[in-house]
């Protein structure tokens, strides 16, 4: 089985910079996706991981350490549309489906 | 438009009764999953179906039941047997296994 620990919650400014830790342990590891969900609204993909390091796609960034067991969503000059839940899904080796973790709710305000 | 039709958006059932969630996707996409998501949970895995008439248990499969007569179709009945079955109930896809999941719009579920 796994185990993906994210902060509940979280709170930042309108134009500042936000980093969301995911933490992962997996008897074998196959990729870690995440996602954005608006409230009510389906999930909607964010970015794919499965080698070390940085990918980066316009605002966002994902990082990947595997040896560590950990990830993070880095959301550049924030704005008040990016208020959402963030998922990280991980997926195991000898599995095709990630496993989602509990999500962290993301605030921006003015 | 290519994507994941979910209906109805919105679904009130008394207790004792089936209802029936319908997905269509015409994305030509092999595989097809439910999630259900409960405040403050991950999406938990219910069934999913990597090709026609072929599908598998997942995590919390118990009071649902699913079929796969058809490439784009994949409706999730929920029973009666399912015994806290008010959720948000989400429909996904990929291409095949092992490619990144897309998702419906969701279905809102109430019992009454």
């Amino acid at each position: 089985g796994q185990n993906i620990d994210q902060p509940t919650e979280m709170t930042a400014t309108e134009g500042a910079i936000v980093q969301i830790n995911c933490t992962y342990q997996t008897s074998g590891f196959n990729g870690l996706f995440w996602y954005q969900q608006h409230a009510g609204e389906a999930p909607t993909f964010l970015s794919y991981n499965v080698l070390d390091g940085l990918e980066e796609k316009g605002r966002f960034s994902s990082f990947l350490s595997r040896s560590k067991g950990y990830s993070y969503l880095l959301l550049k000059e924030l704005q008040m549309k990016d208020s959402a839940s963030y998922l990280c899904a991980v997926r195991e080796g000898g599995s095709y489906i990630p496993t989602f973790g509990r999500g962290t709710s993301l605030i921006v305000h003015p | 438009d290519g994507g994941i039709t979910q209906s109805p958006k919105y679904l009130f059932r008394k207790e004792g009764q089936n209802v029936t969630l319908s997905c269509e996707q015409n994305l030509n996409h092999d595989a097809m999953y439910w999630y259900r998501q409960d405040p403050g949970q991950g999406l938990r895995l219910i069934y999913y179906s990597q090709i026609v008439n072929d599908f598998q248990k997942g995590d919390i499969a118990e009071g649902y039941s699913v079929s796969r007569e058809k490439k784009e179709s994949f409706p999730l009945t929920v029973t009666s047997a399912q015994k806290n079955p008010t959720a948000f109930y989400l429909c996904a896809s990929s291409m095949d296994r092992g490619n990144t999941i897309y998702f419906g719009e969701g279905s809102w579920l109430t019992v009454v």
